[in-house]
């Protein structure tokens, strides 16, 4: 069964340094997805991604954030100066079209930030 | 008041007990309901969704839309050990994205 790839399961970084999280979406899926779980909190949407843009974005995906589909394959979410408060778990999701409201989520990268 | 609200739990039942979940929602423009499991540090796992009022039924699992009091259920019957896990009901409007509740633990004891 297809899924979701997430990489690094594990990201430990130093404050202020950028970071690079990296997803695999289902490879027939077109919209993708970032969000995030701080320690004991609710699951966050940060944003969305279709045909190379930006579709939707949060409060929380502010300008040190950014996102990218660098191949046919990966999408990416980078974070330019790390902060203590972007500890966390972030999750990628896809789906195959817009009115899906299937949303398969991978298994996340858990960031810690020291 | 939160979008989406949700008893943290956790919920703790014998195995084979019946298991009734909930969530809670104020904004009106929700129109698609979904309820995710997650295991301990692994991401959330679709179960079931539905879009409109009433329910839908899925082997053991049952969702019941209430449109009109904002209020939507996952009941499991036959509860198993297997489905300890944080249950997360998420909603969505005309976008993607999904509002999330906080997730009920549920313990399922043999």
């Amino acid at each position: 069964e297809p899924e979701v790839t997430q990489t690094p399961s594990h990201q430990v970084t130093q404050m202020g340094q950028e970071v690079i999280l990296r997803c695999v979406p289902i490879s027939n899926h077109l919209y993708f997805y970032w969000y995030r779980q701080i320690l004991g909190q609710k699951v966050e949407f940060l944003v969305s991604f279709y045909n190379n843009e930006i579709s939707e974005k949060s409060e929380i995906f502010d300008d040190q954030f950014s996102v990218e589909r660098p191949d046919g394959s990966n999408f990416t979410l980078k974070i330019r100066s790390t902060k203590l408060e972007d500890s966390a778990m972030y999750f990628c999701a896809s789906t195959r079209g817009r009115s899906s409201y299937e949303q398969y989520f991978g298994p996340g990268t858990r960031l810690t930030v020291t | 008041q939160k979008e989406v609200e949700q008893d943290p739990g956790p919920l703790s039942v014998p195995e084979g007990a019946i298991v009734s979940l909930n969530c809670t929602y104020s904004n009106s423009a929700f129109q698609y309901f979904m309820w995710y499991r997650q295991y301990s540090r692994k991401g959330p796992e679709l179960l079931m969704y539905t879009y409109s009022s009433g329910n839908k039924v899925d082997g053991r699992f049952t969702a019941q839309v209430d449109k009109s009091s904002k209020y939507i259920s996952l009941f499991i019957r036959d509860s198993q050990p297997s489905d300890s896990a944080t249950y997360l009901c998420a909603m969505r409007g005309a976008g993607n994205m999904l509002t999330f509740g906080g997730g009920t633990r549920l313990m399922v004891k043999p």
